[in-house]
């Protein structure tokens, strides 16, 4: 089965910039998309591998696919943003990535 | 405003069925498909499968086929996941989301939670 791996937790400070990376075998042939996940709140689609993202999510939020890696970046990196960030493609069926924790120190 | 509504939380005994629902509004229910995605306390997001809002078709991932079924009614917006016989396993937060086929999930529900325990 397909498989896409996550780092489990990325740290950064506010106002910094933070990448999550998502690894995935041929993935520069899918769509990655991206989604916001917190705490007992539902999942926010956040962006795609074209950085198409839907209306009120911030341009802080991109995305980009090179090879096997697909990388979301969030820049000036606030409170707020601290949440578990999901990679999802379809492979027949859908498939999440395991989900990064980002912690803003 | 596009909205999925999700009914509430459900406490089960194992082998009980449970039929929980999504309610659709905001938007032409028949041009999305409605998908189920479960995630387990402390774990990530787990597809569970998507369902044509008119209820004709039906995909399962792998992992939850024969396990549970999808269901929907145009006619009320609602689209449907259904246990015949819950198992303890089965314990998660259930969320619906609207996708258009091989799309991002772009909206999603609150979320059920589903509490399986004898």
């Amino acid at each position: 089965s397909y498989v896409l791996t996550q780092p489990p937790s990325v740290s950064v400070a506010p106002g910094q910039t933070a990448r999550i990376t998502c690894g995935g075998s041929d993935l520069e042939t899918k769509i990655v998309h991206w989604y916001q996940h917190k705490p007992g709140q539902a999942p926010v689609r956040l962006v795609n591998g074209d950085s198409d993202r839907p209306s009120g999510i911030p341009d802080r939020f991109s995305a980009s696919t090179s090879g096997n890696m697909a990388t979301l970046t969030i820049t000036r990196v606030e409170a707020g943003d601290e949440a578990d960030y999901y990679c999802h493609v379809w492979h027949t069926h859908a498939v999440f990535g395991a989900g990064t924790q980002l912690t803003v120190l | 405003e596009v909205q999925l509504v999700q009914s509430g939380a459900e406490v089960k005994k194992p082998a009980e069925s449970l039929k929980m629902s999504c309610k659709a509004s905001g938007y032409v229910f028949t041009d999305y498909w409605i998908g189920w995605v479960r995630q387990v306390s402390g774990q990530g997001l787990e597809w569970v499968g998507m369902v044509y809002a008119d209820g004709s078709h039906a995909r399962y991932s792998p992992s939850f086929q024969g396990q549970v079924s999808l269901s929907a009614d145009k006619s009320t917006n609602t689209a449907y996941l259904q246990w015949h016989s819950l198992k303890s396993s089965d314990s998660a937060v259930y969320f619906c989301a609207r996708l258009r086929l091989y799309d991002a999930f772009d909206v999603w529900g609150q979320g059920t939670i589903l509490i399986v325990s004898s």
